[in-house]
């Protein structure tokens, strides 16, 4: 059983451009949820969804991000006209569902802004 | 709210001696606990976690932790380091859910302790 798979690993973007990381749940796992890492911190929450449905968006910032789970293929969390204060590590985390009291982490994407 | 404070961004032990790694919480739901350990440029592994039941949880790799509601914290320990354990350790703590209730994946996490272990 394959565990929660990000890619790319690495992402570098010059300042402007689009990044798109992508997220595939274990199998059988339909909640994803988006942490991101920034240097020499804790993880922050970003994003909660469900198969087509965003459950909790507390996290992201009001612009430039965004994220989807499509019914078919894996989320994908995008981030518009990137800017320096970007980089940083983004890890996606799935579980069966809300009651499964383990989530479980990707190796996550670590996206570098130049 | 909830938040996590982990006492000691860098803590530093012998190998063969006691680890211990601090985390207070504090939650407006009843709290789910977990610790993760990230070694470098790898993703997050659970090593144990608290949910009902009983207060001392024994994980991966001989760490355990307790779960003491009247000092609103769950520290991490391990009789004798290795090697091994040297990496980044983070405690967490679970979140509400949106239709209120505790959400198991939403996390809030504590800032990390990185863990040393000398020869």
């Amino acid at each position: 059983n394959a565990g929660v798979m990000q890619n790319p690993r690495h992402l570098v973007r010059r300042r402007g451009q689009e990044a798109r990381l992508r997220c595939s749940p274990m199998k059988g796992h339909s909640h994803v949820y988006w942490y991101r890492q920034l240097p020499e911190e804790g993880l922050k929450f970003m994003v909660y969804l469900q198969k087509e449905n965003i459950i909790d968006e507390s996290g992201m910032p009001k612009e430039r991000f965004s994220a989807e789970f499509p019914k078919e293929g894996p989320s994908i969390l995008r981030i518009q006209q990137v800017v320096r204060g970007d980089s940083a590590a983004y890890f996606c985390a799935s579980s069966m569902d809300r009651m499964n009291t383990e989530a479980f982490f990707g190796q996550g994407t670590r996206l570098t802004v130049v | 709210a909830q938040s996590v404070t982990q006492l000691g961004s860098h803590v530093s032990v012998s190998e063969g001696a006691l680890v211990l790694l601090r985390c207070n919480y504090s939650s407006s739901v009843p709290p789910y606990l977990f610790w993760y350990v990230q070694y470098p440029n790898q993703g997050l592994q659970l090593l144990l976690k608290y949910t009902t039941g009983a207060t001392l949880v024994k994980g991966i790799n001989g760490f355990e932790a307790e779960f003491k509601k009247s000092e609103t914290s769950f520290h991490l320990t391990k009789p004798s380091a290795h090697m091994s354990d040297a990496a980044e350790y983070f405690c967490a703590v679970s979140g509400p859910g949106p239709a209120g209730g505790t959400s198991y994946g939403k996390l809030t996490f504590g800032q990390g302790t990185i863990l040393t272990v000398h020869p």
